[in-house]
Parts: structure tokens; C-alpha cells; sequence
């Protein structure tokens, strides 16, 4: 499969303790986003990488929030002491490489991450 | 701060009719403006996209259009079938994407 992929597809925390969810995106996208979702809502964005710079964070995102990628390739988004509030989908997607016309631009999703803080 | 408005947040339409679907968009320097499906439990798929240098884009039985000056832009799906039940995202981005709210389309048999 060379798709966006992200694991685990599915993690049940208590509240107060530490989560990391990791994206391994398309191989030739140098551009990677995270995403959250709720029910009944749109993908809420979080922040993005080109490369391994990360480029824009949400305000929205927490001091809690951290993100890495560290070799341009996979990322990591790390959720420190988990409220109830965090309970989520949060999805990845990638874009970019070596296209010069709207190509370049269209992002592609992983499956997602579902969190429920208990 | 940037977003983008959808309209309506339900729509049902007799299988074989055409199905609309309106956004606008805050942020002037947008410039990319695609459409994902979502189905239950699945991840959101691109369905079209259109850049701003471009007023019109047409794929089969779907079709978006776009008005820079006012910040409008559609999606128009012709000759509806079951299988276009889903939930219907409209986007903008100037560097990230920002979603609209979404879109719930039932296609009454």
C-alpha cells in the first residue's frame, strides 16, 4: 500500500497520560498535515510540515500538542496529560513532490487515529 | 481568521437529479479549493479540485465552480446515484487547508 498510513487506528487512554500517534505519509510528499475531527464536523487543521520545518500551528493547539518530523519522512503527534476534550479523530495527510500544476497541491489522508480519553 | 462557510448542512434529492452545494471563503489569498467524500467511518476522499487562476472544472458527473470576486464556490453533482450518499467537504487554502462544515447528501432511491 502507498498510501498515507497512521498507527495506532485506534487508542483508549485515561485521562491524564500521554499519547503519540504516528504518520507515515506518500514517499515523494515532502508536505504533511495533521488534522482533527470530530463527529459531525470537518477535519480541524493542527499544524503542517514541508519537509522536516514545521511551517504553521494551529492556535487552537495546545501547549499539550507537540509534533515532530524529524527526517522529513514519518511524523509523530505527541498529546500530553489527555483531557476528555481530546477524544478525536485525528487524521494526516501529505502533499507535494515533484508536480508543477494542481497535483502539487491535492493532499491525500491516512485512515486516521481514533483517541477516546476515559 | 480564515473560514470557510457551507451551505446546506443537509440535502436530500431524488436519485437521478442534481445535488448543489455552496461555500464561501474568508481569506483572499486562497487559491486551491478542493472537494472531498467522506463516507461513515472512512477517510476523506478528493473528489475535484480547482485552483483560482480557473472558473470552471468538470470531471463526468461532477462539476465545481468558482467566483473569486465574491468568494463563492460550488459543487454540482449531476445525475445523482445511491452511491453519492455521503458527506460533502468544501475547502480553501492559501497554505493550509481550511474545511467547511460539511455537507450530508442522501440520494432518495
Amino acid at each position: 500500500d502507498t498510501g498515507v498510513s497512521q498507527n495506532p487506528r485506534h487508542k483508549i487512554t485515561k485521562r491524564g497520560q500521554n499519547v503519540t500517534f504516528r504518520c507515515d505519509p506518500i514517499s515523494e510528499h515532502n508536505r504533511l498535515y495533521w488534522y482533527r475531527q470530530t463527529l459531525g464536523q470537518g477535519p480541524e487543521f493542527l499544524t503542517y510540515f514541508q519537509n522536516e520545518a514545521q511551517l504553521e500551528k494551529s492556535r487552537l493547539l495546545s501547549d499539550r500538542f507537540s509534533a515532530e518530523r524529524p527526517k522529513g519522512s514519518f511524523s509523530t503527534l505527541e498529546i500530553q496529560r489527555t483531557e476528555q476534550g481530546d477524544s478525536a479523530m485525528y487524521l494526516c495527510a501529505s502533499s507535494g513532490g515533484l508536480f508543477r500544476d494542481s497535483r502539487e497541491y491535492e493532499q491525500y489522508f491516512g485512515p486516521g487515529t481514533r483517541l477516546t480519553v476515559t | 481568521g480564515e473560514n470557510v462557510e457551507q451551505h446546506p448542512s443537509t440535502l436530500s434529492v431524488q436519485e437521478g437529479d442534481s445535488a448543489v452545494i455552496k461555500c464561501t471563503y474568508s481569506d483572499s489569498a486562497s487559491n486551491y479549493f478542493p472537494w472531498y467524500k467522506q463516507e461513515l467511518g472512512k477517510r476523506p476522499q478528493l473528489i475535484i479540485d480547482i485552483r483560482s487562476n480557473v472558473g470552471e472544472k468538470k470531471d463526468q458527473r461532477i462539476a465545481v465552480t468558482l467566483n473569486k470576486t465574491a468568494k463563492h464556490f460550488s459543487l454540482h453533482i449531476t445525475e445523482t446515484q445511491p452511491e453519492d450518499s455521503a458527506v460533502y467537504f468544501c475547502a480553501a487554502s492559501a497554505s493550509k487547508i481550511i474545511f467547511g462544515s460539511g455537507t450530508r447528501l442522501s440520494i432518495r432511491p
